[in-house]
Formats: structure tokens, sequence, C-alpha cells
């Protein structure tokens, strides 16, 4: 399957603690992109990394990637109760455009 | 607002109808995906437009058809439905075919069959 991992599954932190969620894939790709879903919601897109980028930040968030363990972590800093959501890693395979999306690692950050 | 409008929001159908959902991708994009969410089968991508050709297709059923008309607006129909199709469907849009930006997703149709 091309389909990343999300890991944990589910992760409960209090408000100003980081959170660090962790993505594993089976394919090469070209770029890896985490997404954020509240719930019943559209996906939004957070932030992209190519293939030839160890680490990206973008305001409190921190993007690392590792293609020779085909693997990424997202690293939410100082939480706030509104970044309670469920967080997904999405690959772009080199074969085509679409991307394939894990099953998600679900937040919630107590206030 | 995303940019991404999907009609309609809810959708409440019995067994062995057919339903047409529908898209309009953000200004601009020329690229369409169809992604169904179910509880246990997580995001699955279903198919790909560009500029009105079929470009990829990934778990989609015999019984779903979709395209993408020249206002670069998608329709996604499913047929013959059965309880287990009942899930969100998303509309994404990107930009052009590279693999460089992310997607622009819709709010989904939450399709309930009964």
């Amino acid at each position: 399957s091309q389909q990343g991992e999300e890991d944990p599954q589910a992760l409960s932190i209090q408000e100003g603690e980081n959170a660090t969620m962790n993505c594993s894939y089976k394919t090469s790709i070209n770029n890896l992109q985490w997404y954020r879903q509240n719930s019943g919601r559209g996906l939004v897109h957070l932030i992209l990394i190519r293939s030839n980028e160890r680490e990206k930040h973008s305001g409190r968030l921190r993007v690392t990637l590792d293609t020779s363990k085909k693997s990424s972590s997202l690293l939410i800093t100082a939480s706030r109760a509104a970044d309670t959501a469920s967080y997904f890693c999405a690959t772009g395979s080199n074969t085509g455009n679409q991307f394939y999306f894990g099953t998600g690692t679900s937040l919630t950050v107590i206030p | 607002d995303s940019g991404v409008t999907q009609t309609p929001k809810h959708l409440i159908t019995a067994t062995g109808q057919r339903v047409t959902l529908r898209c309009s991708p953000r200004s601009g994009d020329l690229s369409v995906y169809w992604y169904q969410q179910s509880l246990d089968q997580g995001l699955q991508f279903l198919i790909q437009y560009y500029n009105g050709e079929e470009r990829a297709k990934g778990n989609i059923l015999e019984r779903f058809s979709a395209q993408q008309f020249p206002d670069l607006h998608s329709e996604l129909n499913l047929s013959s439905l059965e309880l287990g199709d009942s899930a969100l469907y998303f509309c994404a849009s990107s930009v052009d075919l590279t693999e460089y930006y992310g997607y622009t997703f819709g709010s989904g149709t939450r399709l309930t069959v009964v």
C-alpha cells in the first residue's frame, strides 16, 4: 500500500505542551504533506516538505523528513485547545499526482 | 471558505439508488480529486481529473463514476448504493499536475445510505 501510517493513533496532552506525531510510508516519494481535519470537516493543508528537504518550519509547526527511514514527524509546539483535530500525512508518489493519506492521529489538547 | 464548493452537504438515500455529488474547484485549479472517508477505511483516493481528462484511478468501485466538465466542475456518480457506501466524500483541487502544491479540500458531502 502507498498509504502512510501515523503514530500514535491518538494523543492527549495538556495545553502548552508539545505534540509529536509520526508518519511512516513504504514507497519512494517526491514530497510529504501534513493536513489537519477538524471533526466532520474538510482537510486543511498545513505544510509540505520535499524529498530533498530534511526539516521545515511554519509557525508553531516543525516537520522533519528522513527518506532513508521513510518516516516523517510533525511537531506542534506550545499546543492550544484549538489544535484539537486529526492530523494526516499524505505522500505523493513518483509515478502519479494523487496523494495517499494515512489513517491519522487524533490529537486532543486539554485546556 | 476554502474555495472548493461541494454540494449537497448532506444526502440520505436508500439502498439501490443513484446519487450525484458535485464539486466546484478553487478558481484557477485545473485538477480535481475525489476521496472517500469512512471510519474503517480512512481516506481513500478514488479518482483524479485534470482539465477535463481522467488522470488517475484509485480504489473506485465500478458502480461509481466521475467526470470533469469544461467549466472544470466535477461530478461523482454513485449508483446501486449499498449500506457500506455511507461515508464522507471529499473533493480536493490543486493548481496543476505537479505534486509540489498542497490540495485544497472542500467541506465534503456526508452520504448516508439507509
